[in-house]
Protein backbone atom coordinates (compact mmCIF):
# COMPACT_ATOMS: atom_id res chain seq x y z
CA UNK A 1 0.00 0.00 0.00
CA UNK A 2 0.95 3.63 -1.00
CA UNK A 3 2.79 5.61 2.27
CA UNK A 4 4.03 9.25 2.36
CA UNK A 5 6.34 10.74 5.02
CA UNK A 6 6.79 14.32 6.18
CA UNK A 7 10.07 13.87 8.17
CA UNK A 8 9.79 17.28 9.66
CA UNK A 9 6.79 18.53 12.29
CA UNK A 10 7.81 21.89 11.93
CA UNK A 11 10.28 24.20 9.63
CA UNK A 12 11.03 27.83 10.25
CA UNK A 13 11.77 30.20 7.80
CA UNK A 14 12.62 33.81 8.09
CA UNK A 15 10.44 36.38 5.90
CA UNK A 16 12.28 36.75 2.40
CA UNK A 17 14.00 33.43 2.33
CA UNK A 18 13.20 30.44 0.49
CA UNK A 19 11.60 27.89 1.59
CA UNK A 20 11.23 23.60 1.58
CA UNK A 21 8.33 21.22 3.10
CA UNK A 22 10.10 18.16 2.71
CA UNK A 23 7.79 14.95 1.36
CA UNK A 24 8.49 11.46 0.35
CA UNK A 25 6.29 8.35 -1.01
CA UNK A 26 6.47 4.76 -1.60
CA UNK A 27 4.23 3.67 -4.01
CA UNK A 28 4.10 0.33 -6.43
CA UNK A 29 4.17 1.97 -9.45
CA UNK A 30 4.01 5.89 -10.76
CA UNK A 31 2.61 7.97 -8.00
CA UNK A 32 0.15 10.67 -8.15
CA UNK A 33 0.89 13.57 -6.09
CA UNK A 34 -0.32 16.16 -4.23
CA UNK A 35 0.56 19.08 -1.64
CA UNK A 36 -2.17 20.63 0.36
CA UNK A 37 -2.45 23.74 2.80
CA UNK A 38 -4.26 24.35 5.94
CA UNK A 39 -4.97 27.55 7.67
CA UNK A 40 -6.39 27.77 11.40
CA UNK A 41 -9.79 26.06 11.31
CA UNK A 42 -9.90 25.92 7.82
CA UNK A 43 -10.22 22.92 5.41
CA UNK A 44 -7.30 21.79 3.13
CA UNK A 45 -6.49 23.98 -0.18
CA UNK A 46 -5.31 22.55 -3.33
CA UNK A 47 -1.75 23.75 -3.70
CA UNK A 48 -0.16 21.55 -7.36
CA UNK A 49 -0.08 18.16 -7.75
CA UNK A 50 2.24 15.97 -10.06
CA UNK A 51 0.77 13.24 -12.41
CA UNK A 52 3.41 12.82 -15.39
CA UNK A 53 5.36 15.01 -17.61
CA UNK A 54 7.98 17.63 -16.02
CA UNK A 55 9.28 17.20 -12.57
CA UNK A 56 8.69 20.86 -11.21
CA UNK A 57 5.76 21.44 -10.87
CA UNK A 58 4.44 25.13 -10.43
CA UNK A 59 1.21 25.93 -8.30
CA UNK A 60 -0.84 28.28 -6.38
CA UNK A 61 0.85 31.13 -4.12
CA UNK A 62 4.12 31.05 -5.71
CA UNK A 63 4.65 27.51 -4.88
CA UNK A 64 6.19 24.70 -6.73
CA UNK A 65 7.38 21.70 -6.28
CA UNK A 66 9.91 18.92 -7.97
CA UNK A 67 9.26 15.65 -8.46
CA UNK A 68 12.24 13.13 -7.72
CA UNK A 69 11.97 9.46 -8.84
CA UNK A 70 15.11 8.50 -7.76
CA UNK A 71 14.60 10.05 -4.13
CA UNK A 72 11.06 9.16 -3.99
CA UNK A 73 10.57 12.80 -3.32
CA UNK A 74 8.15 15.52 -3.73
CA UNK A 75 9.24 18.37 -2.27
CA UNK A 76 7.54 21.40 -2.09
CA UNK A 77 9.21 24.94 -2.47
CA UNK A 78 9.20 28.67 -2.56
CA UNK A 79 11.56 31.18 -3.38
CA UNK A 80 10.54 33.74 -0.96
CA UNK A 81 8.39 32.99 1.78
CA UNK A 82 5.69 35.42 3.08
CA UNK A 83 4.54 35.72 6.88
CA UNK A 84 0.74 34.69 4.90
CA UNK A 85 2.91 31.25 4.22
CA UNK A 86 2.55 30.28 7.77
CA UNK A 87 0.18 27.54 7.63
CA UNK A 88 -0.06 23.73 8.01
CA UNK A 89 1.19 21.90 5.23
CA UNK A 90 0.57 18.04 3.97
CA UNK A 91 1.87 15.64 1.23
CA UNK A 92 -0.60 13.15 -0.32
CA UNK A 93 -0.28 10.28 -2.61
CA UNK A 94 -2.32 7.99 -4.65
CA UNK A 95 -1.41 4.96 -6.39
CA UNK A 96 -2.44 3.88 -9.79
CA UNK A 97 -5.99 2.44 -10.18
CA UNK A 98 -6.44 3.24 -6.50
CA UNK A 99 -8.61 5.32 -5.21
CA UNK A 100 -7.34 5.56 -1.75
CA UNK A 101 -5.60 8.48 -0.86
CA UNK A 102 -2.73 8.70 1.69
CA UNK A 103 -1.55 11.66 3.41
CA UNK A 104 1.50 12.61 5.73
CA UNK A 105 1.34 14.13 9.28
CA UNK A 106 1.47 17.81 8.11
CA UNK A 107 4.73 20.37 8.35
CA UNK A 108 3.89 23.40 10.25
CA UNK A 109 5.82 26.00 8.07
CA UNK A 110 6.44 29.05 10.55
CA UNK A 111 7.69 32.62 8.86
CA UNK A 112 9.12 34.95 11.00
CA UNK A 113 9.01 38.80 10.08
CA UNK B 1 -18.36 27.73 -9.00
CA UNK B 2 -19.64 27.32 -5.18
CA UNK B 3 -17.12 24.83 -3.07
CA UNK B 4 -17.61 22.08 -1.12
CA UNK B 5 -20.18 23.47 1.89
CA UNK B 6 -20.45 21.43 5.02
CA UNK B 7 -23.39 21.72 7.61
CA UNK B 8 -23.06 22.34 10.93
CA UNK B 9 -19.39 23.80 10.92
CA UNK B 10 -19.97 23.31 14.90
CA UNK B 11 -21.02 20.57 16.88
CA UNK B 12 -21.14 19.46 20.89
CA UNK B 13 -22.48 15.70 21.65
CA UNK B 14 -22.42 13.79 25.03
CA UNK B 15 -21.09 10.73 24.91
CA UNK B 16 -23.66 7.87 23.75
CA UNK B 17 -25.32 9.92 21.13
CA UNK B 18 -25.51 9.65 17.68
CA UNK B 19 -24.33 12.47 15.32
CA UNK B 20 -25.12 13.20 11.38
CA UNK B 21 -22.62 15.56 9.26
CA UNK B 22 -23.72 16.70 6.31
CA UNK B 23 -21.50 17.49 2.85
CA UNK B 24 -22.28 19.28 -0.12
CA UNK B 25 -19.82 18.45 -3.06
CA UNK B 26 -18.65 20.69 -6.05
CA UNK B 27 -21.51 20.80 -8.86
CA UNK B 28 -21.24 18.14 -10.74
CA UNK B 29 -18.61 16.54 -8.83
CA UNK B 30 -19.60 12.96 -8.14
CA UNK B 31 -17.40 11.44 -5.73
CA UNK B 32 -17.10 12.49 -2.34
CA UNK B 33 -14.93 11.34 0.41
CA UNK B 34 -14.67 11.75 4.01
CA UNK B 35 -11.38 11.83 6.25
CA UNK B 36 -11.40 12.32 10.67
CA UNK B 37 -8.30 14.88 11.70
CA UNK B 38 -7.27 14.77 15.00
CA UNK B 39 -3.69 15.99 16.75
CA UNK B 40 -2.48 12.39 17.58
CA UNK B 41 -3.62 10.38 14.58
CA UNK B 42 -3.69 13.41 11.41
CA UNK B 43 -5.70 13.01 8.60
CA UNK B 44 -7.57 9.56 8.67
CA UNK B 45 -10.01 8.37 5.40
CA UNK B 46 -13.11 7.10 6.81
CA UNK B 47 -14.91 6.36 3.25
CA UNK B 48 -15.79 7.27 -0.64
CA UNK B 49 -18.64 7.57 -2.71
CA UNK B 50 -18.79 7.47 -6.04
CA UNK B 51 -23.00 7.56 -7.64
CA UNK B 52 -24.37 6.75 -4.50
CA UNK B 53 -22.29 3.33 -3.83
CA UNK B 54 -19.42 3.15 -1.03
CA UNK B 55 -16.38 2.37 -3.38
CA UNK B 56 -13.50 2.43 -0.59
CA UNK B 57 -13.74 2.21 3.02
CA UNK B 58 -10.66 3.27 5.57
CA UNK B 59 -10.01 1.16 9.18
CA UNK B 60 -12.73 2.89 11.42
CA UNK B 61 -15.31 0.76 13.31
CA UNK B 62 -18.91 0.04 12.35
CA UNK B 63 -19.90 3.33 14.31
CA UNK B 64 -19.01 5.38 11.56
CA UNK B 65 -21.55 4.90 8.33
CA UNK B 66 -22.00 7.04 5.73
CA UNK B 67 -24.24 7.55 2.43
CA UNK B 68 -24.80 9.34 -0.77
CA UNK B 69 -27.71 10.62 -2.06
CA UNK B 70 -28.74 10.88 -5.47
CA UNK B 71 -27.65 14.53 -6.01
CA UNK B 72 -24.40 13.89 -4.67
CA UNK B 73 -24.49 15.16 -1.69
CA UNK B 74 -23.50 13.17 1.46
CA UNK B 75 -24.21 12.02 5.16
CA UNK B 76 -21.80 10.69 7.24
CA UNK B 77 -23.27 9.64 10.99
CA UNK B 78 -21.66 8.13 14.23
CA UNK B 79 -23.40 5.99 16.50
CA UNK B 80 -22.97 5.48 20.25
CA UNK B 81 -20.12 8.83 20.37
CA UNK B 82 -17.00 8.17 22.24
CA UNK B 83 -14.75 10.97 24.06
CA UNK B 84 -12.03 10.00 20.97
CA UNK B 85 -14.83 10.89 18.48
CA UNK B 86 -13.78 14.46 18.78
CA UNK B 87 -12.26 15.79 15.79
CA UNK B 88 -12.00 17.71 12.23
CA UNK B 89 -14.70 16.06 10.30
CA UNK B 90 -13.34 17.05 6.53
CA UNK B 91 -15.40 16.50 3.20
CA UNK B 92 -13.72 16.36 -0.04
CA UNK B 93 -14.80 15.45 -3.29
CA UNK B 94 -13.91 15.34 -6.68
CA UNK B 95 -13.84 15.11 -10.76
CA UNK B 96 -17.36 14.38 -12.93
CA UNK B 97 -15.28 11.30 -13.59
CA UNK B 98 -12.95 10.48 -10.11
CA UNK B 99 -10.23 9.14 -12.18
CA UNK B 100 -7.30 8.63 -9.72
CA UNK B 101 -5.77 11.84 -10.91
CA UNK B 102 -8.81 14.09 -10.35
CA UNK B 103 -7.83 16.58 -7.85
CA UNK B 104 -10.03 16.18 -4.17
CA UNK B 105 -11.34 19.71 -3.13
CA UNK B 106 -12.45 19.97 0.84
CA UNK B 107 -14.72 21.56 2.99
CA UNK B 108 -14.29 24.09 5.29
CA UNK B 109 -14.96 21.40 8.11
CA UNK B 110 -17.42 20.36 10.54
CA UNK B 111 -15.95 20.19 14.46
CA UNK B 112 -17.31 17.52 16.40
CA UNK B 113 -16.69 17.88 20.23
CA UNK B 114 -17.95 15.42 22.61
CA UNK B 115 -18.11 15.71 26.22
Amino acid sequence: AQSVAQPEDQVNVAEGNPLTVKCTYSVSGNPYLFWYVQYPNRGLQFLLKYITGDNLVKGSYGFEAEFNKSQTSFHLKKPSALVSDSALYFCAVREPNNNDMRFGAGTRLTVKP
Amino acid sequence: KAGVTQTPRYLIKTRGQQVTLSCSPISGHRSVSWYQQTPGQGLQFLFEYFSETQRNKGNFPGRFSGRQFSNSRSEMNVSTLELGDSALYLCASRGTRAIFTDTQYFGPGTRLTVL
